[in-house]
């Protein structure tokens, strides 16, 4: 199995700051993960994922990083906007799991602030 | 997402009725999944599907049951609603043998269920 865990539930930042997310996992046999974006009355929607065979991976004004050392994820997110505030997941899939099942986080709760 | 769809998105019923919350996706995936989301807890998992003959349980399927009517279709059932069943509920469907990331899921806009 796996448990998956976020830092904080709650973060709030400034428009134009740099914001940070992050996510714990146990399972060092995990070898995918994926950050999804919740915005209020729909649902999750992919952001960006990595796999374990990578450190770091960027796509437009975000970036994943994995610690596979520590077993830790984050999400950066450049240059914050409003349209930004969402609840973020990151989810984890292990590689024992012969059916790609996915183990979500709790959320954080990213609030953007002009 | 409007390739997968959700049916209907809210719902207030009584303890002890039947519900059913449909899922259609025109995506083309094989595999199905239902979730529950409960404030604070994230994501559950209650039962996912691989193909049209394949029903399996996931964390919490207790209360729950569902049916694969079509690669298309997954429907939940709740046979006799009860109060902690009050949550979010979302479908969602992946695809990992064909282009795109590797297992994303893609999920439907949810239905917000309430037992009174």
């Amino acid at each position: 199995g796996e448990s998956v865990g976020l830092h904080l539930p709650t973060l709030s930042v400034q428009e134009g700051d740099n914001s940070i997310i992050n996510c714990a996992y146990s399972n060092s046999a995990s070898d995918y993960f994926i950050w999804y974006k919740q915005e209020s009355g729909k649902g999750p929607q992919f952001i960006i994922d990595i796999r374990s065979n990578m450190d770091k991976r960027q796509g437009q004004r975000v970036t994943v990083l994995l610690n596979k050392t520590v077993k830790h994820l984050s999400l950066q997110i450049a240059a914050t906007q409003p349209g930004d505030s969402a609840v973020y997941f990151c989810a984890v899939r292990d590689r024992g799991s012969t059916l790609g099942r996915l183990y979500f986080g709790r959320g954080t709760q990213l609030t953007v602030w002009p | 997402d409007a390739d997968v769809t959700q049916t209907p998105r809210n719902r207030i019923t009584k303890t002890g009725k039947r519900i059913m919350l449909e899922c259609s996706q025109t995506k083309g995936h094989d595999r199905m999944y239902w979730y529950r989301q409960d404030p604070g807890l994230g994501l559950r998992l209650i039962y996912y599907s691989f193909d049209v003959k394949d029903i399996n349980k996931g964390e919490i399927s207790d209360g729950y049951s569902v049916s694969r009517q079509a690669q298309a279709k997954f429907s939940l059932s709740l046979e006799s609603a009860i109060p902690n069943q009050t949550a979010l509920y979302f479908c969602a469907t992946s695809d990992p043998t064909g282009g795109g990331t590797y297992n994303e899921q893609f999920f439907g806009p949810g239905t917000r269920l309430t037992v009174l």
